[in-house]
């Protein structure tokens, strides 16, 4: 049992270069998230998903795009990357809302 | 104003310390309350969570709420060097429908032998 991981572990981007972070668990959970975390905000919520075929925005959803075709994976897609989004990106799971979150290791991202 | 406002901290304290973490929020339609622990460069993890007024204790932590105050405290007796963290307050909240997750900054921690 994994857990939930991410991929990669580090990152760096030229502004304007796309890419996607991967996301993926093992425990069959229904609710999957997206955040960031930047030095004194504490974690935001980018996107999130409910279930297989189901997304929603969360508190900072610009420039991210989210896909969810199956249980198991959520990757995170930044479309044309921005200095701004130079952070550490963290993807949760839980077996519903509301329950216990699960957390990944984190994405470190640098866009340069 | 912000919803949830949390020291940064740094807090440095001796090994076996009473360590006392706290968080002051807005809001109140919430309904959880939860401390995560985030070690450096890991992912957070829950520490602990309530939903009610008053204490919870696990081992050395013990979680206060004080909802007429919109007060929450996080307390670690004889703490050790391996308590050394971020830690970070948690609200959870249903609002029409849309389920919301609020975090602290996080106060970072550092208990020294």
């Amino acid at each position: 049992n994994a857990g939930v991981t991410q991929t990669p572990k580090f990152q760096v981007l030229k502004t304007g270069q796309s890419m996607t972070l991967q996301c993926a668990q093992d425990m069959n959970h229904e609710y999957m998230s997206w955040y960031r975390q930047d030095p004194g905000m504490g974690l935001r919520l980018i996107h999130y998903s409910v279930g297989a075929g189901i997304t929603d925005q969360g508190e900072v959803p610009n420039g991210y795009n989210v896909s969810r075709s199956t249980t198991e994976d959520f990757p995170l897609r930044l479309l044309s990357a921005a200095p701004s989004q130079t952070s550490v990106y963290f993807c949760a799971s839980s077996y519903r809302v509301g329950d216990t979150q699960y957390f990944g290791p984190g994405t470190r991202l640098t866009v340069l | 104003q912000k919803e949830v406002e949390q020291d940064p901290g740094p807090l440095s304290v001796p090994e076996g310390a009473i360590v006392s973490l706290n968080c002051t929020y807005s809001n109140s339609a919430f309904q959880y309350f939860m401390w995560y622990r985030q070690y450096s460069r890991k992912g957070p993890e829950l520490l602990m969570y309530t939903y009610s007024s008053g204490n919870k204790e696990d081992g050395r932590f013990t979680a206060q709420v004080d909802k007429s105050s919109k007060y929450i405290s996080l307390f670690i007796r004889d703490s050790q060097p391996s308590d050394s963290a971020t830690y970070l307050c948690a609200f959870y909240f249903l609002s029409g429908g849309y389920n919301k997750l609020i975090f602290g900054a996080g106060t970072r921690l550092a208990v020294h032998p």
